[in-house]
């Protein structure tokens, strides 16, 4: 059981390069979520899915798009990185509905965008 | 005002001592009560979780919710080098059909031996 995992583990930018954050999960979740963790700001929700087939904002989405593939796969993307773009991005996955306080959190991107 | 506030440390404690870590709240609409921890450069783990307000033990580990007054603890018995972590509060509101999570910004532990 690989639990959640993310490709890549680090990546660096240039302003306006574009790039795809991937992740799997392989427990059966419905649910899955992507937040960006920056010093002093704890871990912010950028997008999640409650199922397949349905994505929703979160607190920060501005510069960010997201495709859930299938069950498993729940990607983001960096359409135009930009410097504030910086930061740890993490995938989540939990149960779906009532448990999805119970989630389970993959190694991290590290991405600097310069 | 945030919705969760914790303070961020650094804690440094001696090996063997009690650790008492905590966060304060502000949404009455909070249900579940969690703690992850984090170590350097790796994902948040679940470490426990209480649902509304008591305690809740495992191990060495403890925590408390007091809902009246807005205010969760995690209390780590014997603490261990192996402790040393970034402890983050989380809490949960029910929002549609599942439980929205707010992350407090997290309390950096060190364990000296």
């Amino acid at each position: 059981n690989a639990g959640v995992t993310q490709t890549p583990k680090f990546q660096v930018l240039k302003t306006g390069q574009s790039m795809t954050l991937q992740c799997a999960q392989d427990m059966n979740h419905n649910s899955m979520y992507w937040y960006r963790q920056d010093p002093g700001m704890g871990l912010r929700l950028i997008y999640y899915s409650a199922s397949e087939g349905t994505t929703d904002k979160g607190e920060v989405p501005n510069g960010y798009n997201v495709s859930r593939l299938n069950k498993r796969e729940f990607s983001l993307r960096l359409e135009s990185a930009a410097p504030s773009q910086t930061s740890v991005y993490f995938c989540a996955s939990s149960p779906r509905g009532g448990r999805s306080y119970e989630q389970y959190f993959g190694p991290g991107t590290r991405l600097t965008v310069t | 005002q945030k919705e969760v506030e914790q303070d961020p440390g650094p804690l440094s404690v001696p090996e063997g001592a009690i650790v008492s870590l905590n966060c304060t709240y502000s949404n009455s609409a909070f249900q579940y009560f969690m703690w992850y921890r984090q170590y350097s450069r790796k994902g948040p783990e679940l470490l426990m979780y209480t649902y509304s307000s008591g305690n809740k033990e495992d191990g060495r580990f403890t925590a408390q919710v007091d809902k009246s007054s807005k205010y969760i603890s995690l209390f780590i018995r014997d603490s261990q080098p192996s402790d040393s972590a970034t402890y983050l509060c989380a809490m949960s509101a029910r929002s549609g059909g599942y439980q929205k999570v707010t992350f407090g910004t997290g309390t950096k532990l060190q364990v000296i031996p």
